[in-house]
C-alpha cells in the first residue's frame, strides 16, 4: 500500500537554528500539504500545493517558514530559524485530485520537532 | 483558526461499549465532514467520511450522525474495542476558494479492557 513518506521523524535543534523537513507524497498525487499539529490539538494547514504551485499558504509565517515542491513531486518545508515556540508535529499529507474539492488526504507519520 | 469545536476532549469507555464524540461547525459553506483516527506516533489516517446530502453513514462498527439544520456531526463507535484506543479528529471541509480542511482539536479515547 502506498504511503506518503516523510523525514526526519523526529528533530531536536536549539532556536535560532536553520531546520528542513522533506516529504514524499503517493505517486501520482497532485497536492501535498503541510500542517502544523501542536500537542493536544488538531492539525492547522500550513501551505498547500498543486503540483509545484503554492494555492495556499496564507498560514505560513512567511518570514521564517519557506516551503518548495520544485518538480511536483516531493516537498521540502524549512524554518529559519527555529523559535522555541515551533515545538510540533509537522505533518505532510497528499491528495490525488487537484484542489478546489474535498478529496481523501493521506498522511504521512509525521515530524517530530524540539526546539531547545 | 478553529472552526470546528469538538468534544468531549477525553473519553473513557469500557470494551463492548459505545463510545460518541460530538462535533460542530459554523460555516455553512463545509460540505465534507471527515474523521480521522491518529495512534501515538502515526499521522492521522481517514476512518469515515460523510456529505451533507445524507444523515448517517454506517460502516461496520463506526456511524456518523449528521444534523445540518444543527451544524453538528457526531462519531459512533459500536462494540468499542482496545484496539480502537487512539485520538480522533473531526474535520470540515468546504468546496469553494477558501477549502482549507479544518481540524477539531481532538478527542483521546481510551477502551478499557
Amino acid at each position: 500500500e502506498a504511503e506518503v513518506a516523510q523525514s526526519p521523524r523526529y528533530k531536536i535543534t536549539e532556536k535560532s537554528q536553520a531546520v528542513a523537513f522533506w516529504c514524499d507524497p503517493i505517486s501520482g498525487h497532485a497536492t501535498l500539504y503541510w500542517y502544523r499539529q501542536i500537542l493536544g490539538q488538531g492539525p492547522e494547514l500550513l501551505v498547500q500545493f498543486q503540483d509545484e504551485s503554492v494555492v495556499d499558504d496564507s498560514q505560513l509565517p512567511k518570514d521564517r517558514f519557506s516551503a518548495e515542491r520544485l518538480k511536483g513531486v516531493d516537498s521540502t518545508l524549512k524554518i529559519q530559524p527555529a523559535e522555541l515556540g515551533d515545538s510540533a508535529m509537522y505533518l505532510c499529507a497528499s491528495s490525488r485530485y487537484a484542489s478546489g474539492g474535498a478529496d481523501e488526504q493521506f498522511f504521512g507519520p509525521g515530524t517530530r520537532l524540539t526546539v531547545l | 483558526q478553529q472552526q470546528v469545536k469538538q468534544s468531549p476532549q477525553s473519553l473513557i469507555v469500557q470494551k463492548g461499549g459505545i463510545s460518541i464524540i460530538n462535533c460542530a461547525y459554523e460555516n455553512t459553506a463545509f460540505d465534507y465532514f471527515p474523521w480521522y483516527q491518529q495512534f501515538p506516533g502515526k499521522g492521522p489516517a481517514l476512518l469515515i467520511a460523510i456529505r451533507p446530502d445524507v444523515s448517517e453513514k454506517k460502516e461496520g462498527r463506526f456511524t456518523i450522525s449528521f444534523n445540518k439544520s444543527a451544524k453538528q456531526f457526531s462519531l459512533h463507535i459500536m462494540d468499542s474495542q482496545p484496539g480502537d484506543s487512539a485520538t480522533y479528529f473531526c474535520a470540515a471541509q468546504g468546496n469553494d476558494n477558501n477549502n482549507d480542511m479544518r481540524f477539531g482539536a481532538g478527542t483521546r479515547l481510551t477502551v478499557k479492557p
